[in-house]
């Protein structure tokens, strides 16, 4: 049973870059049967995807965002991570990191607690 | 980037059916079978219910069905239960492996 965790600072300044871990149990975040998310949702908002890291190293991102979000993996720690950088208000939001191992398309069966990340001076 | 459109709200009584809409366009949902639904309780994570349209992963009751007509997908749950007062949430890929969430729909049970 795959469990995910997010870990991260709860208040970040504007104009910073959030940085968040995602550490994984119960299973190898370097498996080639799934591949690895990030998904937000400000509060009392609807969800939005901001990217995905698949087992080829390659990666994908929300558009909306601007090139401000990184995802990649330490397989040494077996950790997901999200930057996000230049960050508003409009970035406060609970931040979830998710898996695929369904080896099905564009959906996540496993899903972290969340981490709220509040962007304020 | 898709913003697939849901109702704000839906509801039905113990027992009864209820389905939820999700309506996109041919470069999301009409253009690819890859919609899924998610169950939200209020302060925890969401739960993935369907996947790719009408499938379901192991644990979820077959209370709980999807299908796809064009560029609208439906959730329909049956026999409705107080535990299944929640928001739900589809997504579907949207092409050059991007994704996109509807804005939630809240199910009461009267």
């Amino acid at each position: 049973q795959l469990q995910l965790q997010e870990s991260g600072p709860g208040l970040v300044k504007p104009s910073e870059t959030l940085s968040l871990t995602c550490t994984v149990s119960g299973g190898s975040i370097s498996s080639s049967s799934y591949y690895w998310g990030w998904i937000r949702q400000p509060p009392g908002k609807g969800l939005e995807w901001i990217g995905n890291f698949f087992y080829s190293g390659s990666t994908n991102y929300n558009p909306s965002l601007k090139s401000r979000a990184t995802i990649s993996l330490d397989t040494s720690k077996n950790e997901l991570s999200l930057k996000l950088s230049s960050v508003t208000a409009a970035d406060t939001a609970v931040y979830y990191c998710a898996s695929n191992t369904l080896m099905a398309e564009a959906t996540f069966d496993y899903w972290g607690q969340g981490t709220l990340v509040t962007v304020s001076s | 980037q898709s913003a697939l459109t849901q109702p704000p709200s839906a509801s039905g009584s113990p027992g009864q059916s209820v389905t939820i809409s999700c309506t996109g366009t041919s470069t999301d949902v009409g253009g690819y079978n890859y919609v899924s639904w998610y169950q939200q309780h209020p302060g925890k994570a969401p739960k993935l219910m369907i996947y790719e349209v009408s499938k379901r992963p192991s644990g979820v009751p077959d209370r709980f069905s999807g299908s796809k007509s064009g560029n609208t997908a439906s959730l329909t749950v049956s026999g409705l239960q107080a535990e299944d007062e929640a928001d739900y949430y589809c997504s579907s890929y949207a092409g050059s492996n991007s994704l996109g969430f509807g804005g939630g729909t809240k199910l009461t049970v009267l």
